[in-house]
């Protein structure tokens, strides 16, 4: 089946703008995560969440981070007043269930977004 | 808090060689889940083996293989019979019971043909 894509692919915005980065996450996965990945770096945790509720933001590194999945499935990540340092790739993750189980809480990856500011 | 420690920024192995990525962690927890990723150039990060702490014995894929040493704290990583395919970025990542994975920074693997 289909597993977890991200749009866009790439994005280069102005310092100071709006963005938005979408996941889908896989069919009937009720666990989603968003990570950061700066150059040359391990990705860092952002946010899950389990159904529609974040169950934990504790990686949002300020206020001008947020994400909704108001349907329990697409989440969006925003980014308000994009700064330079912002810029790296955000990789969003799915798992079956979330809690305890290893393997139906393996998190699976979709390709990411290259968020680039200018 | 969790850290994972990948202490080889880069490995070369000639094909059909072996090769052995390290990885330590650190963690009060005494439940939790260990893996390696791989992020090949498209980026996309592919779980290429995973560990349970209260499991003993060493987990395998295929020419994937892991020495897992609790009391050491360290997850190591063998790939057998190298292929060209397997170049790439190798991530150890730790979970406890929080479900957020906890990254090092990564093994550059080339294998050289």
């Amino acid at each position: 089946g289909a597993g977890v894509s991200q749009t866009p692919s790439n994005k280069v915005t102005e310092k100071g703008k709006y963005v938005e980065l979408r996941c889908d996450p896989i069919s009937g996965h009720t666990a989603l995560y968003w990570y950061r990945q700066s150059l040359g770096q391990g990705p860092e945790f952002l946010i899950y969440f389990q159904g529609t509720g974040a169950a934990d933001d504790s990686g949002l590194p300020n206020d001008r981070f947020f994400a909704v999945r108001p349907e329990g499935s697409v989440s969006t990540l925003k980014i308000q007043r994009t700064e330079r340092g912002d810029s790296a790739v955000y990789l969003c993750a799915s798992s079956l269930t979330s809690g305890g189980s290893s393997s139906t809480d393996t998190q699976y990856f979709g390709p990411g977004t290259r968020l680039t500011v200018l | 808090a969790q850290t994972v420690t990948q202490s080889q920024p880069e490995m070369s192995v000639q094909e059909a060689e072996t090769v052995t990525l390290s990885c330590t962690y650190d963690t009060s927890e005494n439940n939790y889940y260990l893996f390696w990723y791989k992020q090949p150039p498209s980026r996309q990060m592919i779980l290429v083996i995973r560990q349970e702490a209260y499991k003993q014995q060493n987990a395998t894929e295929n020419r994937f293989s892991v020495n897992f040493q609790k009391a050491a704290k360290s997850f190591s990583l063998k790939i057998s019979d190298s292929q060209l395919g397997d170049t790439a970025m190798y991530f150890c990542a730790f979970r406890a019971a929080g479900n957020k994975l906890t990254f090092g920074g990564g093994t550059r693997v080339l294998v050289k043909p």
